[in-house]
C-alpha cells in the first residue's frame, strides 16, 4: 500500500517567491498534519485537520502561511511570501483519527529559500 | 521551557552494548507517550508505546515515571541498525516531539 506522499521532494526557491508543498494521505485517514522540522526548533505541528476541516491551526508561523485540504487525499501547504528562515523539512502525516497515536509520516519535502 | 526536553546526545556506543536516555515533559496533564525514530534525512517512525507500568519490545524497553513526569528508552544488545535518532513524543490532545536523541553505534 502506498504511504503518505508529498510533493516536491526537494525545492529551491528565491525569497519573495510562492511555494506549494502538496500531500496525499493515507487512504481511509481522516487526520492530516503538516509539520516543520529544523535543527533549531526540531518538529514542530503547523496545523491538523480532521475530516478536511482544520481544527488548530495555532502552529502556523505567520499569515504567510496557509494550508488546506479540499478533499480527503488531498492537502496544501503554501508560503507566500517565502522568506530564508522557511528553510526546513516540512512533512505531512496522516493518521486514521486525531485520537490515533501513531501517524504517518510523508518523506518530506526540504525546502531552501535562498 | 519546552514541552518535551530530550538530551541531543549523540550517545556513541559499539555493538552490543546498552544505552539508555530520557526525556522529560513539562504538561502534567499528558495523557500517552512514545518513543519515535527517525533515521538520518528521512521521516519519522513509531518506535514503541510507554505504558505506566514500563514495556519492553526486543532489544527495547522504555519506562514511564509520571511523578518526575520523564520517559526513558533502553536499549540492550545494540546493533548497527540501531544508529538513529530517537524522539520522545507526549500526546494530550496532540502529539508534541522532543527534539531527539541520536545515537550512533559503532563496530
Amino acid at each position: 500500500d502506498a504511504g503518505v506522499i508529498q510533493s516536491p521532494r526537494h525545492e529551491v526557491t528565491e525569497m519573495g517567491q510562492e511555494v506549494t508543498l502538496r500531500c496525499k494521505p493515507i487512504s481511509g485517514h481522516n487526520s492530516l498534519f503538516w509539520y516543520r522540522q529544523t535543527m533549531m526548533r526540531g518538529l514542530e505541528l503547523l496545523i491538523y485537520f480532521n475530516n478536511n476541516v482544520p481544527i488548530d491551526d495555532s502552529g502556523m508561523p505567520e499569515d504567510r502561511f496557509s494550508a488546506k485540504m479540499p478533499n480527503a487525499s488531498f492537502s496544501t501547504l503554501k508560503i507566500q511570501p517565502s522568506e530564508p528562515r522557511d528553510s526546513a523539512v516540512y512533512f505531512c502525516a496522516s493518521s486514521l483519527t486525531t485520537g490515533t497515536y501513531e501517524q504517518y509520516f510523508g518523506p518530506g519535502t526540504r525546502l531552501t529559500v535562498t | 521551557r519546552k514541552e518535551v526536553e530530550q538530551d541531543p546526545g549523540p550517545f556513541n556506543v559499539p555493538e552490543g552494548a546498552t544505552v539508555a536516555f530520557n526525556c522529560t515533559y513539562s504538561n502534567s496533564a499528558s495523557q500517552s507517550f512514545f518513543w519515535y525514530r527517525q533515521d538520518c534525512r528521512k521521516e519519522p517512525k513509531l518506535l514503541m508505546s510507554v505504558y505506566s507500568s514500563g514495556n519492553e519490545d526486543g532489544r527495547f524497553t522504555a519506562q514511564l515515571n509520571r511523578a518526575s513526569q520523564y520517559i526513558s528508552l533502553l536499549i540492550r544488545d545494540s546493533k548497527l541498525s540501531d544508529s538513529a535518532t530517537y524522539l520522545c513524543v507526549v500526546k494530550q490532545y496532540k502529539l508534541s516531539f522532543g527534539a531527539g536523541t541520536t545515537v550512533t553505534v559503532r563496530a
